[in-house]
């Protein structure tokens, strides 16, 4: 099946620093991709669709200068979070659509912890 | 708009026992439907996949779920449990006008007892 990696899989940063966590598509090509937080022993929440080569749509609520999105290219998407606190230590995932089959294929997640 | 509801935030069943998930949906469109299985911090793996063909699908790990439009619902199911299924499972839809944008339920965590 498709493979979706994500970068780094866990990450320790001070309060006030900038974080990036990359997600690639490894063996195909994601003109879509969304980014999700996850709170412990929660469900998902959509933060934002990436969409390649154009400006990412955030959901309601999320802040888009913090959250910063890129998708620079059809195989991967960034999200940088700028000036971190420790209320944004979460668990971040991305998703990768694989078209053909209208299906999600998931990244690892990231552990994300502000300190 | 769609959404997804999950009765149970936690199901406990014995090893060998049925496992029954219960997955009710609203979806103003004919729905694609997913589970989707998690094991403690690790991303989502797909188990299942409802995409307009036939109702009852298989899935991996000896799981299926069955469409059931009457009932909006998309049951998750697997004969006898093992205690590797011991983990949180979501059950979403996809919005295809959306690029395909999933709306989750809350999840249903498993306990498998020996």
């Amino acid at each position: 099946g498709a493979v979706v990696s994500q970068h780094p899989s866990w990450v320790i940063c001070k309060s006030g620093t900038s974080v990036k966590i990359e997600c690639r598509s490894l063996d195909f090509q994601a003109t879509t991709m969304f980014w999700y937080r996850q709170f412990p022993k929660q469900s998902l929440m959509l933060m934002a669709t990436s969409n390649e080569g154009s400006k990412a749509t955030y959901e309601q609520g999320v802040e888009k200068d913090k959250f910063l999105i890129n998708h620079a290219s059809l195989t991967l998407s960034t999200l940088t979070v700028t000036s971190a606190h420790p209320e944004d230590s979460s668990f971040y995932i991305c998703s990768a659509i694989l078209g053909v089959v209208a299906e999600a294929f998931f990244g690892q997640g990231t552990r994300l912890t502000v300190v | 708009a769609q959404s997804v509801t999950q009765l149970g935030s936690h199901v406990s069943v014995s090893e060998g026992a049925l496992v029954l998930l219960r997955c009710n949906y609203s979806s103003s469109v004919p729905p694609y439907l997913f589970w989707y299985v998690q094991y403690p911090n690790q991303g989502l793996q797909l188990l299942l996949k409802y995409t307009s063909a036939a109702t009852l699908v298989k899935g991996i790990n000896g799981f299926e779920a069955e469409f059931k439009k009457s009932e909006t619902s998309f049951h998750l199911t697997k004969p006898s449990a093992h205690m590797s299924d011991a983990a949180e499972y979501f059950c979403a839809v996809s919005d295809q006008a959306a690029g395909n944008k999933l709306t989750f339920g809350g999840g249903t965590r498993v306990l498998v007892k020996p």
